[in-house]
Formats: structure tokens, sequence, C-alpha cells
């Protein structure tokens, strides 16, 4: 069965610092990902994705993204957080086996400290 | 291009009511999806719209339902309304061809009492 697990469910991190949310996915297709972020009481803003080619994504934000098919992994970073990260980011996998079908994760909340 | 759009912002609903919410995707857009967000649930996948046809649905009772129209929007229903049905509803359209990125609503609050 698919999955889309994020490890961590809060994660609180000083203005300026750098940031890794995990990503981890169980899927027997050739996936596709993404990465999403979410204001308090908004919808869903696409970051990145990711199809094939390099694994190294670049996306809106200043964000990036890497995918290691070895560890069935697509970690999003940041090398300096800003105030206004402070969000819920979501990690998604889609495959094309399964046409347009997304899965997503539980959900990483973020808190910048001043 | 205007977003996907949701309407109403919020609806308070009693407890046994019907409720709808309504959807309208992006120009161009065919498939509609909608995801239920309860607190500390995370996006639990509802339903999945495609050319006016119901292509998935996730593990929810019957009493979700919705349907697509021929101009690609979308309604969900929800009757015989529970107090745990209250959440906030996005619904997010993505173009036909696979690799296509979903783009959200800002949602539909539902307060059941």
């Amino acid at each position: 069965a698919q999955s889309v697990t994020q490890p961590d469910i809060h994660i609180t991190v000083s203005e300026g610092a750098s940031l890794e949310l995990r990503c981890n996915y169980s899927y027997g297709a050739t996936p596709y990902l993404f990465w999403y972020v979410q204001s308090p009481g908004q919808g869903l803003q696409l970051l990145l994705k990711y199809f094939s080619g390099d694994t190294l994504v670049q996306g809106i934000k200043g964000f990036e993204a890497e995918f290691k098919r070895s560890q069935s992994s697509f970690n999003l970073r940041k090398p300096s957080v800003h105030w206004s990260d402070a969000a819920e980011y979501f990690c998604a996998v889609g495959a094309r086996e399964t046409g347009n079908q997304f899965y997503f994760g539980t959900g990483t909340s973020l808190t910048v400290i001043p | 291009e205007a977003g996907v759009t949701q309407s109403p912002t919020h609806l308070i609903k009693t407890r046994g009511q019907q409720a709808t919410l309504r959807c309208s995707p992006i120009s161009g857009h065919t498939s509609v999806y909608w995801y239920q967000q309860a607190l500390g649930l995370g996006l639990q996948f509802l339903l999945w719209y495609d050319e006016g046809e119901e292509r998935n649905r996730g593990n929810f009772p019957p009493r979700f339902s919705g349907r697509q129209f021929p101009n690609y929007s979308s309604e969900l229903n929800v009757n015989a309304l529970e107090l745990e049905d209250s959440a906030l509803y996005l619904c997010a359209s993505s173009r036909r061809e696979n690799y296509s990125p979903l783009h959200f609503g800002n949602g539909t609050r539902l307060t059941v009492t």
C-alpha cells in the first residue's frame, strides 16, 4: 500500500538557521513527489516537485529537496529560515501507474523563533 | 489566472443536517479532488473526479458524495452530519496529464454543532 511518512510532527528552529524536513514514502511504482506549504487558515501552496532527472530540485521561497531512491526519501531543505516560513509543510506522492492519485503525509508544523 | 475557488468560506450546520460545498477549478483543469483536513489528522483523501466521472474515493462512508459538472466545477455533499465531520474541506484541481500537480483552494470550514 502507498504511504507517506513525515516523522516530525513539529519542528522549532531559530530564524537564520538551516532547516530540513523529512519525508519517506512507500510506493511500488515510479513516484513523483511534491512538497506543499500551508499557512494558517489557507489552502496548500506548491513549493516544488520532482518527476525525474536531477535528484536535487529547486522550488519557490528558497526551498530545495533531494530525491534519494535508495532511502525512499524526499527531504525538504532551506539554508536560512525566515520568520515567514512558519507554517505546516506537507509531502505528497503520486505515481503514473495510478494516474493523478495523490497521497499526503500528516504534515510537519514549523515554528520559527526570532 | 484565477485560482481554485471554494464556497462558502465557512459553514455552520447542526447534527443530522446536510451540507453542500462547492468548488470551481482553474480554467483548463479537468480533475477535481476533495480532501478533509480535520485537526491533527492531516489531509484525508475523499473523492477524485475527472471529466465528470468519479475516479476514486477514499475511506469515507457513503454519506459523503459529490459530482462534477460539465464545466468541471464540483460539489461535495455530506448527509446526516456528525460532529466529527467538523473540518476544513479542501478542493484541488489539476490538468489531466500525469505529473500535473494539485492546485488548492483555501477551503471551506465546516462546523457541526
